[in-house]
């Protein structure tokens, strides 16, 4: 089955860049669906972050793009997530996601997610 | 940016409970809306989409349905393992989350 595993620093110092991967295993990414991040803070609630389809488009929520890189790898069928110019707001859990878009009108959710990555903002 | 909305923010109920959720979006959404079940400790998991389809492996104890700006979930008969915080999500524009709703124990 599809599983999806984040891994992150744990801790990011402010104004530097927070750097999280997600490994993929029983599917390669390269194949199919859309592999994105999602953020989780008492203060924000779940945030969408960015997701980048298997050819490579990449699509971010507005508010981050400016500091928002989204790659992925499809040698180690691997995802990642680099958030510059951190600050204390930044401070949350990370969970990468599989976005499905199917045919059936509204059809567009995330699907698998990770268990989740902490990843808190402090000098 | 397309604002999500639930009532109630929590709710207690007893076991064999039926209990509803509303959600309501800032404008419309047609069916783009989303179900999810997030237990404590955990990721969220995807319940419902497309406002009315239950997703694979789900039991049919769940149900949701609206349009538009209007959206439910229902669970019929409730069980120990459904208290939990429930979120809509919208994916009509971007992709918005509502602020949640915890069912706990009456």
């Amino acid at each position: 089955q599809v599983q999806l595993k984040e891994s992150g620093p744990g801790l990011v110092k402010p104004s530097e860049t927070l750097s999280v991967t997600c490994s993929v295993s029983g599917f390669s990414i390269s194949s199919a669906y859309y592999w994105g991040w999602i953020r989780q803070s008492p203060e924000k609630g779940l945030e969408w972050i960015g997701s980048i389809s298997n050819s490579g488009n990449t699509f971010y929520n507005p508010s981050l793009k400016s500091r928002l890189t989204i790659s992925l790898d499809t040698s180690t069928n691997q995802f990642s997530l680099n958030l510059s110019s951190v600050t204390a707001a930044d401070t949350a859990l990370y969970y990468c996601v599989r976005r499905i878009v199917g045919t059936l009108g509204g059809f567009d959710a995330f699907d698998i997610w990770g268990q989740g990555t902490m990843v808190t903002v402090s000098s | 940016d397309i604002q999500m909305t639930q009532s109630p923010t929590s709710l207690s109920a007893s076991l064999g409970d039926r209990v509803t959720i509303t959600c309501r979006a800032s404008q419309s959404i047609s069916n783009y809306l989303n179900w999810y079940q997030q237990r404590p400790g955990k990721a969220p998991k995807l319940l419902i989409y497309a406002a009315s389809s239950l997703q694979s492996g789900v039991p049919s104890r769940f149900s949701g349905g609206g349009s538009g700006t209007e959206f439910f979930l229902t669970i019929s008969s409730l069980q120990p393992e459904d208290f939990a915080t429930y979120f809509c999500q919208q994916s009509y524009t971007a992709f918005t989350f509502g602020p949640g709703t915890k069912v706990d124990v009456k």
